[in-house]
């Protein structure tokens, strides 16, 4: 079974900052690995996807994520942040041949001016 | 195109009483799933379906009950609700084509329900 560790649970930023939220994960076999992201009070929305092929994936709002096979990770970048950003982020991780999504437990991103 | 839809939005039940919640997508996805989220442990599957009329277990399902007799809608039941099910409950949609494809979930926006 494969699992998630999202290594840090809050990420105060200030606005126009750069941001690096870190996941990793363990799996003995080909995963697939996405980015959700959780706004106040909504659902969770996808901010990106690594399926295969360029390991830097570029996202929705200027976010991006590199995943390293070696290191098992998949971190995810902004390099400016926005107010508008402050949200939970997830990292979520598949075998490539399940449907099957196992979440870490997030990491909230508070922007402040 | 409403995506994933959820009723109800918020609920507070008692110990012992048993609830409802209902799921509907118009995606015409085959899979769907239930999740619960609480603090600091992420979304954890309770029950999903990968088609009408069939049901499986997820990571935590003790507790709770599935029925998927449309393909458009899932149902999530608590019989008897406890204090340990206040979370806030997601349902997610997702197609599958099988092979390299790969399964990007579209999530409702949540059920809060507490149990006092």
């Amino acid at each position: 079974a494969q699992s998630v560790t999202q290594l840090d649970s809050q990420v105060p930023v200030f606005e126009e900052a750069p941001v690096e939220l870190r996941c990793n994960y363990s799996s003995s076999v080909s995963v697939y690995l996405f980015w959700y992201v959780q706004y106040p009070n909504q659902g969770l929305q996808l901010l990106l996807k690594y399926l295969s092929g360029s390991t830097l994936v570029k996202g929705i709002n200027g976010f991006e994520a590199e995943f390293n096979k070696s290191q098992t990770s998949f971190h995810l970048r902004k390099p400016s942040v926005h107010i508008s950003d402050t949200a939970e982020y997830f990292c979520a991780v598949s075998r490539s041949n399940d449907y099957k999504l196992s979440f870490g437990a997030g990491t909230t991103v508070t922007v402040r001016a | 195109n409403a995506g994933v839809t959820q009723t109800p939005k918020f609920r507070v039940l008692k110990t012992g009483q048993s609830m409802t919640l209902l799921c509907a997508q118009d995606m015409n996805h085959e899979y769907m799933y239930w999740y619960r989220q609480d603090p600091g442990m992420g979304l954890r599957l309770i029950h999903y379906s990968v088609g009408e009329g069939t049901t499986a277990k997820g990571e935590v399902p003790d507790g709770y009950n599935v029925s998927r007799l449309k393909k458009q809608n899932f149902l999530l039941g608590l019989e008897s609700a406890a204090p340990s099910q206040t979370s806030v409950y997601f349902c997610a949609s997702s197609y599958w084509v099988g092979g390299s494809s790969y399964n990007e979930q579209f999530f409702g926006p949540g059920t809060r329900l507490t149990v006092l």
